[in-house]
């Protein structure tokens, strides 16, 4: 089993739409969980970052995270095609990051 | 802030050649820095993770003398491909932290080996 699980399917949204991103991970004793927006020929970017279970708001952008399930969510409400990129998640713990594989999102105008 | 830089942004080199990527953390001091490969549409991985002064600890299968990684001080480390074949050619991206899980990643460097 993998430890963090996303499925890198790619995801068309039209503009305005809510994008709905998730993950799973396998060790519990991951404590710490970051989304990062990733552009083409780029480095990825830090969009969230949390450690503990709820949710976290930062503008347009809400990080969900449920540790008894250890499922963690990112949303984007009001989609732009400026937010066409790729997304992963990443769990922290034990010195280090595990990522997923990431989403790509393409919001179409 | 949290800045971190990556120098070439773009390299092409010939076969047997080898080739130094920089990564800086322009304004803070990173306690740690990450050394990732990306493949076309694939996720991220780990090659190694250097502290400022001691030797990088290497992942499993990435091989410590063909990927060489000095960590000279807590704003700079480097990443020497030796004797780059073409099947190093890659998209090599660093990472710094200077305090628990967060890392800054640089714009990454995309290597192309002939």
């Amino acid at each position: 089993q993998k430890e963090v699980e996303q499925d890198p399917g790619p995801l068309s949204v039209p503009e305005g739409a809510i994008v709905s991103l998730n993950c799973t991970y396998s060790n519990s004793a991951f404590q710490y969980f970051m989304w990062y927006r990733q552009y083409s020929r780029k480095g990825p970017e830090l969009l969230m970052y949390t450690y503990s279970s709820g949710n976290k708001e930062d503008g347009r952008f809400t990080a969900q995270v449920d540790k008894s399930s250890k499922y963690i969510s990112l949303f984007i409400r009001d989609s732009q095609p400026s937010d066409s990129a790729t997304y992963l998640c990443a769990i922290g713990g034990n010195n280090r990051l595990a990522f997923g594989k990431g989403n790509q999102v393409v919001v179409i105008p | 802030g949290a800045v971190v830089s990556q120098h070439p942004s773009w390299v092409i080199c010939k076969s047997g050649t080898s080739v130094k990527i920089e990564c800086r953390s322009l304004d803070f001091q990173a306690t740690t820095m990450f050394w990732y490969r990306q493949f076309p549409k694939q996720s991220l991985m780990l090659m190694a993770t250097s502290n400022e002064g001691s030797k990088a600890t290497y992942e499993q299968g990435v091989e410590k003398d063909k990927f060489l990684i000095n960590h000279a001080s807590l704003t700079l480390s480097t990443l020497t491909v030796t004797s780059a074949h073409p099947e190093d050619s890659s998209f090599y991206i660093c990472s710094a932290s200077r305090e628990s899980y967060e890392q800054y990643f640089g714009p990454g460097t995309r290597l192309t080996v002939t």
